[in-house]
C-alpha cells in the first residue's frame, strides 16, 4: 500500500455507459493528478489539482470530467468514452505541485476497458 | 518544451548481469531527476531522485548521477536479480515522463 488508494482496480464498460474513478490519499498532500498510461507511450498527463482548485487540464475530451471535493479525494467521471479510452488510469499525489523535490507518489491504477 | 527520451526495451538480462538503462532530457534550466518503478500490476514507485547537476541518487542497488553537460540521468546496477524485473521511468519534476524501458531478469 503506498498511501495512495485506487478503486476499482479493474472496470469494463460500455461505450454508452457512466462510470467514475475514486482516488484517495491520506498523507497531507496538497497536490493531485490524473495520468494516463497506454502501451508504449509517454505517461499522459491529465489534469492537476492543487488545493481542490484545478491547475491544468492537458486539452483532454469533455468525456473525462475530474472532480476534487477536498485535498484527499479526487474523482474521475466517465461518460460516453471510446475503445481506445482503454488504459491505466494512475492517480498521484504530492505535497506541491511547483515544488516536486521528493516526487509524486502514485496508486496501483485502475485498468480500464472499453468495450 | 520539455521531454525526456528513454531507450526501448526490453531490456533482457541474466541475474548478476549489469545494468545500464539511458535516460537523456531536455528542459529549460536544470530540473529534478527522477526515476521510477513499476512493478506487474502495480503502479509506479519513487525508485531514486537527483535535484541538481553531479548529484547521484541510490536506491537497492540501482544509481544514476545527473549530468548536466550531456542532459543524461542513465540507470545503472552492478548486479541485477530476478526481482528488478519491472518497467522502470525516468522523468522530470515539470511531469514529463519518458515512455518506460521493461527490464526482464531471467534466472
Amino acid at each position: 500500500e503506498t498511501g495512495v488508494t485506487q478503486t476499482p482496480r479493474h472496470l469494463v464498460m460500455g461505450m454508452t455507459n457512466k462510470k467514475s474513478l475514486k482516488c484517495e490519499q491520506h498523507l497531507g498532500h496538497n497536490a493531485m493528478y490524473w495520468y494516463k498510461q497506454s502501451a508504449k507511450k509517454p505517461l499522459e498527463l491529465m489534469f492537476v489539482y492543487n488545493f481542490k482548485e484545478q491547475t491544468e487540464n492537458n486539452s483532454v475530451p469533455s468525456r473525462f470530467s475530474p472532480e476534487c471535493p477536498n485535498s484527499s479525494h479526487l474523482f474521475l467521471h466517465l461518460h460516453t468514452l471510446q475503445p481506445e479510452d482503454s488504459a491505466l488510469y494512475l492517480c498521484a499525489s504530492s505535497d506541491d505541485p511547483t515544488e516536486t523535490n521528493y516526487g509524486y507518489t502514485f496508486g496501483s491504477g485502475t485498468r480500464l476497458t472499453v468495450v | 518544451g520539455d521531454s525526456v527520451t528513454q531507450m526501448e526495451g526490453p531490456v533482457t538480462l541474466s541475474e548478476e548481469a549489469f545494468l545500464t538503462i539511458n535516460c537523456t532530457y531536455t528542459a529549460t534550466g536544470y530540473p529534478s531527476l527522477f526515476w521510477y518503478v513499476q512493478y506487474p500490476g502495480e503502479g509506479l514507485q519513487l525508485l531514486l531522485k537527483a535535484t541538481k547537476a553531479d548529484d547521484k541518487g541510490s536506491n537497492k542497488g540501482f544509481e544514476a548521477t545527473y549530468r548536466k553537460e550531456t542532459t543524461s540521468f542513465h540507470l545503472e546496477k552492478g548486479s541485477v536479480q530476478v526481482s528488478d524485473s519491472a518497467v522502470y521511468f525516468c522523468a522530470t519534476d515539470k511531469l514529463i515522463f519518458g515512455t518506460g524501458t521493461r527490464l526482464q531478469v531471467f534466472p
